[in-house]
């Protein structure tokens, strides 16, 4: 069955990047597309971007662009979420989500990875 | 982007019905899909589509479509229903995104 497991939990000081991995199973890889969802404590679920599992094309949300980096590894069926210019309020729980065949809904999910931003 | 706006919460007797909504403009062209998510875990997604539900969600779990506005409905809810409940749909706004709706807590009474 499908499987989306993500990196461990990471604490970055202001300033800093930070990088979280999700490895794919149980499906091809390259015939999917994967999103980055992240929730910050006590808040709603945000849409980050996405990365096509074949061509690797991605697409960002405006409130990321230019410091959010989504790439992966077919080799590795592993899909990565860099972010860069960590702020106190990027202190998230980070979720891939794996798009339907049809494209719209994610239909499944990574564990979350929790993100900790402090100095 | 895109907006879509969702009551904060709603309460349901338990073995009622109760319809949760999701307003915005997106929705007129796109499909919402529905995600369950109880404390400490991800979200599950249990309606897309027209009215599709994925392997092992219950049939009690429905959706439906018009305008601007999606609705999932519970009916017959149960204890273990009590979550939050989040839409999404693509973005309307021509750059290809998705966007999420504000939540809604359903409590079970």
């Amino acid at each position: 069955q499908v499987h989306l497991v993500q990196s461990g939990a990471e604490v970055k000081k202001p300033g800093a990047s930070v990088k979280v991995s999700c490895k794919a199973s149980g499906y091809t890889f390259t015939s999917y597309t994967l999103n980055w969802v992240r929730q910050a404590p006590g808040q709603r679920l945000e849409w980050m971007g996405w990365i096509t599992g074949g061509t690797g094309n991605t697409r960002y949300s405006q409130k990321l662009q230019g410091r959010g980096t989504i790439t992966r590894d077919t080799s590795a069926s592993t899909a990565y979420m860099e972010l860069s210019s960590l702020r106190s309020e990027d202190t998230a729980i980070y979720y891939c989500a794996r798009d339907t065949a049809a494209g719209g809904s994610f239909d499944y999910w990574g564990q979350g990875t929790l993100v900790t931003v402090s100095s | 982007s895109s907006e879509l706006t969702q009551d904060p919460a709603v309460s349901v007797a338990l073995g009622q019905t109760v319809r949760i909504t999701c307003q915005g403009d997106s929705l007129r062209n796109y499909y919402a899909s529905w995600y369950q998510q109880k404390p400490g875990q991800a979200p599950v997604l249990v309606v897309y589509g027209k009215n599709n539900r994925p392997s092992g969600i219950p049939d009690r779990f429905s959706g439906s479509n018009s305008g601007n506005t999606a609705s999932l409905t519970i009916t017959g809810a149960q204890a273990e229903d009590e979550a939050d409940y989040y839409c999404n749909s693509r973005d309307s706004s021509g750059d290809r995104g998705h966007v999420f709706g504000t939540g809604t807590k359903v409590t079970v009474l």
